[in-house]
């Protein structure tokens, strides 16, 4: 079972929008409609930003939206804030009541 | 207010045993699966493993299938992650997590930090 393949970085400056991208297989993003995203701040438990694809719970700003296209899911966010500048990694069922988390991607907001 | 509540940190010789522990408060402990996640220093999350605390199935991720047990004691809504053996690399942060639907975990616990050294 290998990491989500996600890119290392992304940047943007206030108000702007970034997109990360979450690349699987067709055993895990490709095969179900289970990948979640989580923001995690340095030293700080994660926070589920997205669900299901493109579910935000409940407080989740809608500047956060969530999508997939075949093996390849993706989290935008739009109007870069501040406080978004965080590590986020997505995760994906893989079958077998097993799932895997992305490599992880740092959030720069310039 | 639902929250999940880990045990403090730990620091242990290799070779030694460890049980770490997550109390659930706030909810009805037995209905939601819970997910324990390895956050080795500087890297990355990984999933170890999962457990039901109304009837204690549990999954392992093939990764951790055999190094570590995760159990349950619903009785005082607490699950939990223990090691035989520790290892230097098994030094990292572990987070227990709420399944609240199909695979998504909405409540973390805070992190027990375990430090395995001679």
């Amino acid at each position: 079972q290998s990491a989500l393949t996600q890119p290392r970085s992304v940047s943007g400056s206030p108000g702007q929008s970034v997109t990360i991208s979450c690349t699987g297989t067709s055993s895990d993003v490709g095969g179900y409609n289970y990948v979640s995203w989580y923001q995690q701040h340095p030293g700080k438990a994660p926070k589920l930003m997205i669900y299901n694809v493109s579910e935000r719970p409940s407080g989740v700003p809608d500047r956060f939206s969530g999508s997939k296209s075949g093996n390849t899911a993706s989290l935008t966010i739009s109007g870069l804030q501040a406080e978004d500048e965080a590590e986020y990694y997505c995760t994906s069922y893989a079958g077998s009541y097993t799932r895997v988390f992305g490599t992880g991607t740092k959030v720069t907001v310039l | 207010e639902v929250q999940l509540v880990q045990s403090g940190a730990e620091v242990r010789k290799p070779g030694e045993s460890l049980k770490i522990s997550c109390k659930g408060s706030g909810y009805s402990f037995t209905n939601y699966w819970i997910g324990w996640v390895r956050q080795m220093p500087g890297k990355g999350l990984e999933w170890m493993g999962i457990i039901c605390p109304g009837d204690s199935d549990t999954r392992y991720s093939p990764s951790f299938q055999g190094q570590v047990t995760i159990s349950v004691d619903k009785s005082i809504s607490t699950a939990y992650l223990q090691w035989s053996s520790l290892k230097a690399s098994d030094t990292a942060m572990y987070y227990c997590a709420r399944r609240f639907t199909t695979d998504a975990f909405d409540i973390w616990g805070q992190g027990t930090m375990v430090t395995v050294s001679s």
